[in-house]
């Protein structure tokens, strides 16, 4: 499969705790994006980075990248209740317009 | 901030029928892409499109599917004669400048019931 594959499938934990999930992938990338989808709702992007990038933060969210490994994980950081969402790494592999192959995804839950 | 639209938010149709999902993305965007998810399955790309011309299109884009933009804001998906197994999230999605090593933004989906 070209697509990223997350681990684990869920994640459950409490408030204040660190989350991290990770993804690998088998073909070559472009770059690897990190979304979040709430129950029902569409995917908000978290993060991109680039196949040249090692690691990339943004608020209490981190991202590193090894593509030796062809791996990425994804770390939150002080989780709260509110971050309960599912996460999937997308990866753009360089095709004309960067179609992304997105993984089956993280179910995070974080209980007050 | 910006966002994509979509509308309806959920189109129930009865088989066979053609069913036409709308999508207003980012004004200054200039890519654009359709997606579907079906219930507990991957996020599955169908096209890409790009000056009025389709890009790329995966293997699930047959010919029932095609894509518009009619004019400067809608970008549309229709699916001429609908089966069972269309059922799912579909969501627009459109990516700005500088393509490469941007994001893709998306809507929040229109949930497509076929009955």
């Amino acid at each position: 499969s070209q697509q990223g594959e997350e681990d684990p499938q869920a994640l459950s934990i409490q408030e204040g705790e660190n989350a991290t999930m990770n993804c690998s992938y088998k073909t070559s990338i472009n770059n690897l994006q990190w979304y979040r989808q709430n129950s029902g709702r569409g995917l908000v992007h978290l993060i991109l980075i680039r196949s040249n990038e090692r690691e990339k933060h943004s608020g209490r969210l981190r991202v590193t990248l090894d593509t030796s490994k062809k791996s990425s994980s994804l770390l939150i950081t002080a989780s709260r209740a509110a971050d309960t969402a599912s996460y999937f790494c997308a990866r753009d592999r360089g095709s004309t317009l960067g179609r992304l192959y997105f993984g089956r995804g993280t179910q995070l839950t974080v209980w007050p | 901030e910006p966002e994509v639209t979509q509308t309806p938010s959920h189109q129930v149709t009865q088989m066979g029928q053609e069913v036409i999902l709308r999508c207003v993305p980012i004004s200054n965007h200039l890519y654009f892409y359709w997606y579907r998810q079906i219930l507990g399955q991957k996020v599955e790309f169908l096209v890409s499109f790009y000056n009025n011309e389709i890009s790329e299109k995966s293997e699930i884009f047959d010919d029932q599917f095609s894509v518009e933009r009619p004019d400067g804001s809608n970008f549309t998906l229709k699916i001429r004669s609908t089966k069972l197994e269309d059922s799912a999230m579909y969501f627009c999605a459109s990516k700005g400048e500088g393509y490469s090593n941007q994001p893709q933004h998306f809507g929040d989906g229109t949930r497509l019931s076929i009955l």
